[in-house]
């Protein structure tokens, strides 16, 4: 199985600031197949990202996704109240299509 | 309006079965495969089970393989999870997730149900 790795386990920031979210892969995972999600407390996981770098639908500019092989990063430019949730890496290439174990991003 | 909705949880004993469903409204079900994902008390995420878009192929978690088998019914626009043999250790919330070939990730969920496992 590829096991994900998300670091920090948790991350402080305010709002206006950038933030950086790694996920590094077991093994290496085409850019093809690696998916980011954002999930706020009692709802649903979001998909943001997809092909390591491309935005979804309706999401706004300031993510932005990079990396190849098995490192990876979500980047959020500029900190609004609305981001600070959890974010969680996918790899979607193989089965099992397994997850990151999540980083919390919280407001300091 | 494109959505999914669970229906079926509740709490089970150790050892019995559950089936859940997920309905799908606003598009169609069968060009999509389609997957289930849960997310333990307080935990992260783990991929379940997945079917293809005729319902051909499937594939599964090992920590749910021989006990779960999904399923899916095209002209009806639902999909089910049949639960057997059930343990602690499956008690989560049950996402239902549709996944586009184009995108190779989920992107429409499920709001979730709540599965717990409990004597």
């Amino acid at each position: 199985d590829i096991v994900l790795t998300q670091s920090p386990g948790t991350l402080s920031l305010s709002p206006g600031e950038r933030a950086t979210l790694s996920c590094r892969t077991s093994q290496s995972v085409s850019r093809d197949y690696l998916v980011w999600y954002q999930q706020k407390p009692g709802q649903a996981p979001r998909l943001l990202i997809y092909g390591a770098s491309s935005r979804a639908t309706g999401i706004p500019d300031r993510f932005s996704g990079s990396g190849s092989g098995t490192d990876f990063t979500l980047t959020i430019s500029r900190l609004e109240r609305e981001d600070f949730a959890v974010y969680f890496c996918q790899q979607s290439g193989s089965s099992p299509y397994t997850f990151g174990q999540g980083t919390k991003l919280e407001i300091k | 309006q494109v959505q999914l909705v669970e229906s079926g949880g509740g709490v089970v004993q150790p050892g019995r079965s559950l089936r859940l469903s997920c309905a799908a409204s606003g598009f169609t079900s069968s060009n999509y495969a389609m997957h289930w994902v849960r997310q333990a008390p307080g935990k992260g995420l783990e991929w379940v089970a997945v079917i293809s878009y005729t319902g051909g192929n499937k594939d599964y978690a090992d920590s749910v393989k021989g006990r779960f088998t999904i399923s899916r019914d095209n002209p009806k626009n639902t999909l089910d999870l049949q639960m057997n043999s059930l343990r602690a250790e499956d008690t989560a919330v049950y996402y239902c997730a549709r996944a586009p070939v184009t995108i190779q990730g989920f992107d429409i969920w499920g709001q979730g149900t709540m599965v717990a496992v409990s004597s």
